[in-house]
């Protein structure tokens, strides 16, 4: 069974830090690109970053260009996304996210449960 | 980068009858090489995250009851779901995966009348 376990999601301050985790199992990890998404409470789905299956390749949205870094480790089968310079508009769920191997490297085809992010003084 | 805009923001309609959804994109997401739009369409229940229900505009991801389908070409797009069923309330976006970033519409809350 294909499973994303997210983690790291917690309150912090604006300007601060934070690393979440996503496990992933039931499939080969290390040949597939991966990608994050975030969703503003009660908002719709808004794309983050993504990486290519041994890590050369990152891209970022606009918003997050500089203050975010996406990384792997195809050891642990854990994908990562530092995020540094935190801002209010940062709030949301935060999805990791598998894309296909069959489509494209866009075309996400699973997707964790999230872990919630809120970035508050 | 980009837009996608989806027609209505909500819709209510009763069970059984048909649902109808649109997404437009504000430039073509159709490959001319091999024909292909680069176009999907994710249903999220509450609470849960989004599912791929459909690919390539029109192609059913494996499990999708064959009451959702999707159509159009280039800019213009549509999920329809045939008959409404009780467990089909959810809110769904389109997204394009042309380009990167790739890149989702506002979403359509669908709620039963």
């Amino acid at each position: 069974e294909v499973q994303l376990v997210e983690s790291g999601g917690t309150l912090v301050q604006p300007g601060g830090s934070l690393r979440l985790s996503c496990v992933a199992s039931g499939f080969t990890f290390r040949s597939y690109w991966m990608h994050w998404v975030r969703q503003a409470p009660g908002k719709g789905l808004v794309w983050v970053s993504r990486i290519n299956s041994d890590g050369s390749i990152t891209n970022y949205a606009d918003s997050v260009k500089g203050r975010f870094t996406i990384s792997r480790d195809n050891a642990e089968n854990t994908l990562y996304l530092q995020m540094n310079s935190l801002r209010a508009e940062d709030t949301a769920v935060y999805y990791c996210a598998r894309a296909t191997t069959t489509v494209t490297s866009n075309t996400i085809d699973f997707w964790g449960q999230g872990t919630l992010v809120t970035v508050s003084s | 980068d980009i837009v996608m805009t989806q027609s209505p923001d909500s819709l209510a309609v009763s069970l059984g009858e048909r649902a109808t959804i649109n997404c437009k994109s504000s430039q073509s997401v159709l490959t001319s090489s091999d024909n292909k739009n680069f176009l999907a369409w994710y249903q999220q229940k509450p609470g849960q995250p989004p599912k791929l229900l459909i690919y390539w505009a029109s192609t059913r991801e494996s499990g999708v009851p064959d009451r959702f389908s999707g159509s159009g070409s280039g800019t213009d797009f549509t999920l329809t779901i045939s008959s409404l069923q009780a467990e089909d309330v959810a809110v769904y976006y389109c997204q394009h995966y042309y380009t990167t970033p790739p890149t989702f519409g506002q979403g359509t809350k669908l709620e039963i009348k």
